[in-house]
Formats: structure tokens, sequence, C-alpha cells
């Protein structure tokens, strides 16, 4: 079975400042990993994605996220953090087999402080 | 690409009446669509997987007879909750995928907000 960590539920900082978002995850076999974010009612877009290849993923708006194997994490960031970050973040895990289904994490609120 | 929509944003109901919920994909044959369902502040939850022309997967816990997923064509999923009662207002999610080299990448719907009086 797949499993999804984020650690910390609201990450506050300020405009302009490094933005890190935690991610760990459980999983048997080799996993496919995403970053997703939600705006306030809407659906999820996915920011990033790792599957094979380059463990350094860069994704849009300026995010990226390192795939580090032997600590199981997917660690989210930005260099520089911008009002409209502001926003809710899943992280997210699958396998390449089977149903593929998507496995979240309980997601983690940026707040953006000007 | 790969744009997936969802009908209606926003309904509201009555208390035992049901509601259909359609998500498509407009510009390609979706192999296989998602029900999600999330709550306020909280994750998405897997409802169901559905597969063009066959019987919906339903996840442990979720009332197949409470919420009906149709898929007729590779464009079409539909969700149904039959007779609604204000514990299944919620925010559902669908999400469409085909397969590309290998694996199956899924794309979000809007989400469609229900409120059941």
């Amino acid at each position: 079975a797949q499993s999804v960590t984020q650690l910390g539920s609201h990450v506050s900082v300020s405009e302009g400042a490094l933005v890190l978002l935690r991610c760990n995850y459980s999983s048997s076999v080799p996993p496919y990993l995403f970053w997703y974010v939600q705006y306030p009612n809407q659906g999820l877009q996915l920011l990033l994605k790792y599957t094979t290849g380059a463990t350094l993923v860069k994704g849009i708006n300026g995010f990226e996220a390192e795939f580090k194997k032997s600590e199981t994490s997917f660690h989210l960031t930005k260099p520089s953090a911008h009002m409209s970050d502001a926003a809710e973040y899943f992280c997210a895990v699958t396998d390449i087999q089977g149903a593929q289904k998507l496995v979240f994490g309980q997601g983690t609120r940026l707040t953006i402080n000007p | 690409g790969a744009v997936v929509s969802q009908h209606p944003s926003r309904v509201i109901c009555k208390s035992g009446t049901s509601v259909k919920i359609e998500c498509r994909s407009l510009d390609f044959q979706a192999t296989t669509m998602f029900w999600y369902r999330q709550f306020p502040k909280q994750s998405l939850m897997l409802m169901a997987t559905s597969n063009e022309g066959s019987k919906a997967t339903y996840e442990q816990g979720v009332e197949k007879d409470k919420f009906l997923i149709n898929h007729a064509s590779l464009t079409l999923s539909t969700l149904t909750v039959t007779s609604a009662h204000p514990e299944d207002s919620s925010f559902y999610i669908c999400s469409a995928s085909y397969r590309d080299m290998g694996y199956n990448e899924q794309f979000f719907g809007p989400g469609t907000r229900l409120t059941v009086l």
C-alpha cells in the first residue's frame, strides 16, 4: 500500500521568502510522485511530477521538487514566494502498475504574508 | 490540451432528491475516469474508478447504490447522488486519464459543489 505524509497542514511565509513544503511517501514499488495546487473552489492543477530520470524536477510557476529515494521524500520548493502562490498544495503518489490510482497527502495550506 | 470540464459547477438541492454531475474530457479520449470527494479543508478521497463501457470500481466504504457512476463514452462520465441528504454535501471532483508512455496521467475537472438542504 502507498501513503503520503505532508508535514505541516499550514505553512506561512513572507513574500519573497523561500517556500518549502514537505512530502514523504511510502511505496512498495517505484513511485510516481506529484505536486498539485488547488485554489479555493477549484479543481487541481498539476505543478510538477516525477516519473523517471532526473530527480530534480522543475514545474510551473517557479516551483521545483527533488526526489530523494533514500529519504523517501519529494519536497516542494520555490526560491521566492509571491502573493499569488497562496493556495492549498497536495502531494500525491501512484504506482505504474494496476489501476494507477493517486493517493493524496492531507494537504498544506500556504499563506503568503506581505 | 487535456481539458476536463464538470457540470454543474454548483448545485443546491432538497433532501431526498437525486443530483447528476457530468464530467467530460473535451479534447482527448479518456480511458479511465476517477471520482473524488473533498470535505472542507481536507484532502481528496477517491470514490470510484470507471472505464468506458464497464462497471465502476468503488473504493471501500463508498455506497454503490448511493453514488451511481456511468461511463457511457470515452469522453463522458456521470456521477448521480441518489436520495441526497445533507451529509452528502461536499465538493466532488472528477479526473480523466489516458495512457501515455505507460502511465495514465490524470487531468482534473474544476469540481462541483453540492449542497443538500
